[in-house]
């Protein structure tokens, strides 16, 4: 079975602390991403990366970045947190060849104070 | 006009009834479509995918699809009060790398005794 793993499920920050979300898959898998769900906004794009230290935006980047050295694991950095970003993060992982599914970790519930 | 789109319901089902989900999309050009079940507080789980016109079977569910009408449909048999969630339909664009998908903000199904 496919293991995405995300560092934290719980976490609550200050506004204007830098913030690192962790990830880990065991599949070899090229690609990784990062999402954010809202409610009545659903699932949407922060980052993705189908190779290390290779990123591409996704539909909502702004506020963040990401990092990803080893293909195992992809990390997202708030910058400089605020309370806008207070949501469920979501990483998710797939290979690149084919019409492959992404498999998500658990998800990371953040809240900033 | 939305890439994805799903009726939010919440779609109400007596045990046992067909529960019928439904999702249209408006890239013409998308070739692969997935279906994600997520129970709240949960991380989506992959239930089935579907890239041909038709039907697909699989146990109690069935993903139908019809590029023609930009269509997409999951059919749940024998619906169980475990089946009680918020369905994602999602679909592969054809634009970009590195299998990204766009995701409806889903349908909560509620299987009732």
């Amino acid at each position: 079975d496919v293991k995405v793993t995300q560092s934290s499920r719980y976490l609550v920050k200050r506004t204007g602390e830098k913030v690192f979300l962790e990830c880990v898959q065991d599949m070899d898998h090229e690609n990784m991403f990062w999402y954010r769900q809202d409610p009545g906004l659903g699932l949407r794009l922060i980052y993705f990366s189908y190779d290390v230290k290779m990123k591409e935006k996704g539909d909502i980047p702004e506020g963040y970045s990401v990092s990803r050295e080893k293909k195992e694991r992809f990390s997202l950095i708030l910058e400089s947190a605020s309370t806008n970003q207070t949501s469920m993060y979501l990483c998710a992982s797939s290979y690149v060849r084919g019409r492959q599914p992404q498999h998500f970790g658990d998800g990371t519930r953040l809240s900033i104070l | 006009q939305k890439e994805v789109e799903q009726n939010s319901g919440p779609l109400s089902v007596p045990e046992g009834a067909i529960a019928s989900l439904n999702c249209t999309y408006s890239d013409r050009g998308s070739q692969s479509f997935f279906w994600y079940r997520q129970y709240s507080g949960k991380s989506p789980e992959l239930i089935m995918f579907i890239y041909s016109n038709g039907d697909k079977e699989d146990g109690r569910f069935t993903a139908q699809l019809n590029k023609a009408s930009q269509y997409v449909s999951l059919l749940i048999r024998d619906s169980q009060p475990s089946d009680s969630a918020t369905y994602l339909c999602a679909v592969k664009r054809l634009t970009g790398g590195g299998n990204k998908l766009t995701f409806g903000t889903g349908t909560q199904l509620k299987v009732e005794l």
